[in-house]
């Protein structure tokens, strides 16, 4: 089955620095959609960015990240963190949008003044 | 706007009783979903369904059922609750399909505690 892979639990910078929160994924579909979710305390999921596209940068609200089908790889990334970034980030994959994901185990960011 | 609604927001049951978490979405959507969420092992699916009188099971299905009477509505049943089972439930909803570019929507939990 598919399974997707955030190897950080938790991740720790001081604001102003960059982010970069990994995420690896396998499955049986040849051209998936990837996600990042992120949820801030007592709320619900909510996505951040999307993606189907080998090797096309999508940004939102700071963020970005590329998929790289070559080694199934779809990374977060921000160039300076900011205090209102402190939340857990999941990164998740489906066969289409709207379609049932599949969650990684999610990489809770804490950002220090 | 897209709007998934959870009920009760927080249950306490006692281990051997029924719960029943209920799900409301008026997005129109084919689709819904029930995960739940643990630290540690993120947000797992336990049943689905593509509409009304459909369930699907999911990755994590033992000890739940679920029924989707109505294109609206969508419950996650417990017939005999276990202190395992104690966890915060997400209901959420989605409309896949070609052309369509909706994401999935998530209400804002259900937290349950069984002791």
């Amino acid at each position: 089955g598919d399974s997707v892979t955030q190897t950080e639990g938790l991740v720790t910078l001081t604001e102003g620095l960059p982010v970069m929160l990994n995420c690896t994924y396998q499955t049986i579909y040849s051209n998936p959609f990837l996600f990042w979710y992120v949820q801030h305390l007592n709320e619900s999921p909510r996505l951040l960015l999307k993606s189907f596209t080998d090797n096309k940068r999508t940004e939102h609200q700071g963020f970005h990240a590329t998929l790289h089908k070559s080694s199934s790889s779809f990374h977060l990334q921000k160039s300076s963190a900011q205090l209102s970034d402190s939340a857990l980030y999941y990164c998740a994959l489906s066969a289409i949008m709207g379609y049932k994901l599949t969650f990684g185990t999610g990489t809770s960011l804490l950002v220090d003044p | 706007e897209a709007a998934v609604t959870q009920s009760p927001r927080n249950k306490v049951a006692v281990t051997g009783g029924k719960v029943t978490l209920s799900c409301n979405q008026t997005n129109n959507h084919n689709n819904m979903y029930w995960y739940r969420q643990d630290t540690g092992h993120g947000l797992r699916l336990i049943h689905y369904s593509y509409g009304a009188g459909s369930t699907e099971k999911g990755d994590i299905p033992d000890g739940y059922k679920a029924s989707r009477p109505s294109q609206e509505n969508f419950s996650l049943i417990l017939e005999l609750a276990t202190p395992s089972q104690t966890s915060v439930y997400f209901c959420a909803s989605g409309d896949p399909g070609q052309g369509k570019d909706t994401e999935v929507f998530f209400g804002k939990g259900t937290r349950l505690t069984v002791v």
